[in-house]
């Protein structure tokens, strides 16, 4: 069974609008982390932002924000005021086995979002 | 502050030749971890470093080797090349303990088997 779903392959979104990119994930552990990554054309993977499973608020970063549902297990994307320069797949990450120190990353497949001018 | 960085940017290899990929973590992280992200799939966990010790490994054959150097440096190697090998490896490093634990990743080196 998949432990994080990105269900959107592709996703298009105009200009100075937000968009939202989906991430759903499965684990039993009570301690983990979920991240989110973009990586460009040119490969490299830029960390985004972090939201701790018992984080209270849904993390910030300037234009990003992670909508974190730990209910619903989701932990979406928000990309306000999209710029041409976003055009990147994004991955959605989960870091499990924190109880147990064995710190386990897991990715996504990714969604490759393509700002419209 | 350096961050990850890795080497080489590209290597063009012949099916049946051995690679070697260079991975160095930002200053004060202990943790490397190998990924490989071939053409249209997705980030494929390779290898976790920790404190020079192998402390997990993907559903990855043998021939997918490397090492942790005691300055936290480390490789990876593939042995026996084939053509399937050719894609992205990236490396990301992490200070394990660290609030947050993030991982940062290195630029990434291409390789192609021909």
């Amino acid at each position: 069974a998949q432990k994080i779903t990105q269900t959107q392959p592709g996703m298009f979104v105009q200009e100075k609008e937000a968009v939202t990119l989906d991430c759903t994930y499965d684990t039993s552990d009570p301690s983990y982390g979920l991240f989110w990554y973009k990586q460009p054309s040119s490969g490299e993977m830029i960390f985004l932002i972090y939201q701790g499973s018992y984080d209270q608020q849904n993390a910030t970063e300037g234009r990003y924000s992670l909508n974190f549902q730990k209910a619903r297990k989701s932990a979406n994307l928000v990309i306000s005021a999209s710029q041409l320069g976003d055009s990147a797949m994004y991955f959605c990450a989960m870091r499990e086995g924190e109880t147990s120190g064995t710190y386990k990353y897991i990715f996504g497949t990714g969604t490759r979002l393509k700002v419209l001018a | 502050e350096a961050g990850v960085t890795q080497s080489p940017t590209h290597l063009i290899k012949t099916r049946g030749q051995q690679a070697t990929l260079r991975c160095s973590p930002i200053s004060g992280h202990t943790s490397v971890y190998w990924y490989q992200q071939a053409l249209g799939l997705g980030l494929q966990f390779l290898l976790w470093y920790d404190e020079g010790e192998e402390r997990n490994r993907g559903n990855f054959p043998p021939r997918f080797s490397g090492r942790q150097f005691p300055n936290y440096s480390s490789e990876l190697n593939v042995n026996a090349l084939e053509l399937e090998d050719s894609a992205l490896y990236l490396c990301a490093s992490s200070l394990v303990g660290d609030d947050g634990n993030t991982i940062y990743f290195g630029e990434g080196s291409w390789l192609t088997v021909v």
